[in-house]
């Protein structure tokens, strides 16, 4: 079966504009994540979507940022008027439930470059 | 707030050599404890996990033993090759996330 897949992988943007990521969960995972991993800074947990619940948004560095989850399978990770440090890969997982005891499953990343 | 420090990389190595990577956690509670691996051009995907203290997780030769007392979880592999080489996270999870350290970078040297 396929895994989870991001798209676009490589995304060039300039400062200011917008820009969507959009992810792939695995069929059937009712938890989906969004971490940034920027250098030397780890993976920076953004938000998370459990089924209908209303999503954790705890980790998202400022307004700025936004996600939807459609249907319960692809979200789409929002990001309005970029800024440089906005630069990092940022990868998706999904998991059967949410909770540390449910294998996350990550995505290959969309590496993000703002100029 | 609840967190993972691990050794700063990178790590070099020798093939065959043993390997201790470095991870404690500061954390109410009792956490889950995974170690996370990312192969090169690859996703990060999950090593091994425990769930409670003095749980030992274990796979592909590598193991780390959930220690309570010295609120610690070093992964360990007693002689390692160079496809080891690789980005290893420690990370717990709470209130249904996981946080992540920043990473070791190792490489192994044939």
């Amino acid at each position: 079966g396929a895994g989870v897949s991001q798209s676009p992988s490589n995304k060039v943007t300039e400062k200011g504009k917008d820009v969507e990521l959009r992810c792939d969960p695995i069929s059937g995972h009712t938890a989906l994540y969004w971490y940034r991993q920027s250098l030397g800074q780890g993976l920076e947990f953004l938000i998370y979507f459990q089924g209908n619940s209303a999503p954790d948004k705890s980790g998202l560095p400022s307004d700025r940022f936004s996600a939807e989850r459609t249907g319960g399978s692809v979200s789409t990770l929002t990001i309005q008027r970029t800024q440089q440090e906005d630069s990092a890969v940022y990868l998706c997982a999904s998991s059967i439930l949410a909770g540390g005891r449910y294998e996350q499953y990550f995505g290959p990343g969309t590496r993000l470059t703002v100029t | 707030g609840d967190s993972v420090t691990q050794m700063e990389g990178p790590v070099t190595l020798s093939e065959e050599a043993f390997l201790t990577i470095n991870c404690t956690y500061t954390a109410t509670g009792y956490p889950s404890l995974f170690w996370y691996v990312q192969y090169p051009g690859e996703g990060l995907q999950l090593l091994l996990k425990a769930t409670k203290a003095d749980d030992k997780g274990s796979n592909k030769g590598f193991e780390a033993t959930y220690r309570k007392e010295t609120t610690s979880f070093h992964l360990e592999k007693g002689s390692v090759q160079v496809s080891d080489s690789a980005v290893y996270f420690c990370a717990l999870d709470r209130d249904d996330k996981i946080i992540f350290g920043k990473g070791t970078r190792l490489h192994i040297l044939p």
